[in-house]
């Protein structure tokens, strides 16, 4: 499986400022995904990054508050606008192969906005 | 669009028990049910899936059964170990389609 680096690994941010969170992957991959995961809760898919076009975002996130770049096969970023306690959360990247179904995981970003 | 529950939601086992974790999907469409064990500070990593030709696969403790009439499919492990203590989500997944989660199972094994 691909090797999947997320930086920063935690963060604790002020209120009303913005934090772009960085994914590398080892090798080129199809599909390139963010997902956030709020404390002690399940794993929602915020967007899927494509590459050299606009993330496709799910119901309930919208790009002015997660503009996320995809400027080629191996790297991504998910940028948090604008934020508030309540965007607190562990934000996720994750990859798979179109053909294959198999997603794997970063290790995650801890965000605290205070 | 589908929907995955999960149960139980808490799990506590003595070392050595086995250890069943039950899911059940919407969508009939769903061909792909992967399962990922969270540890405490870490992403969530791929254990164990199984496909919908398939009805169970195993992998040493792990195995996974998948019954699609009654669209539910469950892990156990078997030989419990103090190491295997963390939070599973299941998942589910249709052809070109996202991945849908279950809510989690927060297995603790004791000694």
């Amino acid at each position: 499986s691909a090797v999947i680096s997320q930086k920063p690994s935690r963060d604790i941010c002020q209120r009303g400022t913005s934090l772009t969170i960085q994914c590398q992957v080892d090798s080129q991959v199809t599909m390139m995904f963010w997902y956030r995961q709020q404390p002690g809760q399940s794993l929602t898919l915020i967007a899927t990054a494509n590459q050299g076009s606009e993330a496709t975002y799910e119901s309930g996130f919208v790009i002015d508050k997660f503009p996320i770049s995809r400027p080629n096969l191996t790297f991504s970023t998910l940028t948090v606008s604008n934020m508030s306690p309540e965007d607190s959360s562990i934000y996720l990247c994750s990859v798979a192969e179109m053909i294959k179904a198999e997603a794997f995981f970063g290790q995650g970003t801890r965000l605290t906005v205070v | 669009g589908e929907n995955v529950e999960q149960h139980p939601s808490t799990l506590s086992v003595q070392e050595g028990d086995s250890a069943v974790i039950k899911c059940t999907y919407s969508d009939s469409a769903s061909n792909y049910f992967p399962w990922y064990k969270q540890e405490l500070g870490k992403g969530p990593q791929l254990i164990i899936d199984i496909r919908s030709n398939v009805g169970e696969k195993k992998d040493q403790r792990i195995a996974v059964t998948l019954n699609k009439t009654a669209k539910h499919f469950s892990l156990h492990i078997t030989e419990t170990q103090p190491e295997d203590s963390a939070v599973y989500f299941c998942a589910a997944k249709p052809l070109a389609s996202k991945l849908t989660f279950g809510t989690g199972t927060r297995l603790q094994v004791t000694l």
